[in-house]
């Protein structure tokens, strides 16, 4: 099993609908989680952190959900520009922080 | 300043060239990360350095050789690559672990490799 885990997509959705990601991950200790984007050819760029009460910023929502070992990203009222592949990132510390990238949801917003 | 700097952008190399990527940070941050990125995947760790000691090494071909000479500057030195060493190579900083959680990474815009 991959240390974190995504559904690869393509979804496929138009402009303004409401759409969510969710990733999980297998080690119990991760201690902090985050969303990065990624546009095509391009480095990937911080999203948004994820805390364990949830966060929003904007249109983005993310929820953590430590019991069930999955963090999700909703986006509503979709736009053509959130286009890019969303990925998630699981921290975990032990002596080093180890930083590591689930395999990527890609969103094709449509018009 | 909150960037991470590679170079170059762009690298064509053959299998018999020696070349060096360059990732520089001065965000005080104590690990740095090389990544590969190949096409439509996600970026794949390489290795590890945590204060300017390697930490992890991905099992990582010896055709690729890390170095970091200071807190600020991470270098990997390519020798005999093949074509499917081509991708996206990326840097990528962070806090080391005991700032706390939610640390994020800063990444380098890249150096896009192509061995022929």
């Amino acid at each position: 099993r991959k240390e974190v885990e995504q559904d690869p997509g393509p979804f496929n959705v138009p402009e303004g609908a409401t759409v969510a990601f969710n990733c999980t991950y297998s080690n119990s200790a991760s201690q902090s989680f985050f969303w990065y984007r990624q546009d095509c050819r391009k480095e990937p760029k911080l999203l948004m952190s994820v805390y364990s009460s949830g966060n929003e910023d904007g249109r983005f929502t993310a929820q953590l959900n430590r019991a069930s070992q999955y963090i999700s990203l909703l986006i509503r009222d979709s736009k053509l520009s959130d286009s890019a592949t969303y990925l998630c990132v699981v921290v975990n510390s032990g002596g080093y922080q180890k930083v590591t990238f689930g395999t990527g949801t890609k969103l094709q917003v449509i018009p | 300043d909150t960037e991470v700097t590679q170079t170059p952008k762009h690298l064509v190399m053959g299998m018999t060239n020696k070349k060096s990527l360059k990732c520089e940070q001065h965000m005080g941050h104590r690990a740095m990360y090389w990544y590969k990125q190949k096409a439509k995947k996600p970026p794949e760790l390489m290795f590890v350095y945590s204060y300017e000691k390697l930490s992890i090494n991905e099992s990582v071909p010896s055709r690729f050789s890390p170095e970091c000479p200071n807190s600020s500057l991470l270098n990997l030195h390519l020798h005999a690559l093949q074509p499917e060493d081509s991708a996206l190579y990326l840097c990528a900083s962070s806090q080391n672990q005991n700032t706390g959680p939610n640390t994020e990474a800063f990444f380098g815009q890249g150096t896009r490799l192509t061995v022929v």
